[in-house]
C-alpha cells in the first residue's frame, strides 16, 4: 500500500499562472480533504470530498477549485496563483466510519511557491 | 469558530526526561481530539485519538488525556529519547465528516 501520495513534491511558480495538485490514495477511503500548513498557522482546511462526484468547501477556499472524479483521486486547482497561495499543501484521507471516529491519513506534502 | 492553541511553541529538554505539550480548544462539541506527529518536511501521523467520550488513551510511552468541560487536552511523553524530536499537533473534530481544526503544534527537541 503506498497510502495517500502527492505530485508534483515541489512547484516554482509565477504569479497569475495556473496548476493542479494531484492527490492519490490507495485505501479505498470515502473522504478526502486538502490543507495547506503555513508557519505558525497549523493546517487549514481548504476543501474536502465525502464521495466521487463530491466536493466542499473549508475554511479557506478562496483562490482554488477542486474534483473527485474518481474515489481515489482529489485534484486541487489554482487557477489564478497569487504569492498568498505559497505554502505546504498536504492532502488526507479518511474512512466513513459510522461514528466519524476515524483518524485521517496524510500524504508528505507538496511545497508550492508563487513568485 | 474553533480555535485551538498549543503551548508551548518549542519545547527543548534532555534525553530521558518526562514532559507534558498542552492543547487547548473554545468549543467543547467535539466528536473526537487527535495528536499527530510530524517530522520536517514530511507529512504528519496519528499518534493518538480519543473520543469524546474518552478521558484518556495510551499508546508505548504516550498518553493523551481528554478535558472537554475545560476544553483541554494534554499529551504526555514518558521517557523521551531523541527520536521523539518533532513537532506535535494537536486536532479537534466538531463536525460530520471528520473535518478537523489544527493548533499550531509544539516543536520538541530532545538532546542526547
Amino acid at each position: 500500500n503506498a497510502g495517500v501520495t502527492q505530485t508534483p513534491k515541489f512547484r516554482v511558480l509565477k504569479t497569475g499562472q495556473s496548476m493542479t495538485l494531484l492527490c492519490a490514495q490507495d485505501m479505498n477511503h470515502e473522504y478526502m480533504y486538502w490543507y495547506r500548513q503555513d508557519p505558525g498557522m497549523g493546517l487549514r482546511l481548504i476543501h474536502y470530498s465525502v464521495g466521487e462526484g463530491t466536493t466542499a468547501k473549508g475554511e479557506v477556499p478562496d483562490g482554488y477549485n477542486v474534483s473527485r472524479l474518481k474515489k481515489q483521486n482529489f485534484l486541487l486547482g489554482l487557477e489564478s496563483a497569487a504569492p498568498s497561495q505559497t505554502s505546504v499543501y498536504f492532502c488526507a484521507s479518511s474512512a466513513a466510519g459510522q461514528t466519524f471516529q476515524e483518524t485521517q491519513y496524510f500524504g508528505p506534502g507538496t511545497r508550492l511557491l508563487v513568485l | 469558530k474553533q480555535e485551538v492553541t498549543q503551548i508551548p511553541a518549542a519545547l527543548s529538554v534532555p534525553e530521558g526526561e518526562n514532559l507534558v505539550l498542552n492543547c487547548s480548544f473554545t468549543d467543547s462539541a467535539i466528536y473526537n481530539l487527535q495528536w499527530f506527529r510530524q517530522d520536517p518536511g514530511k507529512g504528519l501521523t496519528s499518534l493518538l485519538l480519543i473520543q469524546s467520550s474518552q478521558r484518556e488513551q495510551t499508546s508505548g510511552r504516550l498518553n493523551a488525556s481528554l478535558d472537554k468541560s475545560s476544553g483541554r487536552s494534554t499529551l504526555y511523553i514518558a521517557a523521551s529519547q531523541p527520536g521523539d524530536s518533532a513537532t506535535y499537533l494537536c486536532a479537534v473534530n466538531i463536525y460530520n465528516f471528520n473535518k478537523f481544526y489544527f493548533g499550531s503544534g509544539t516543536k520538541l527537541n530532545v538532546k542526547p
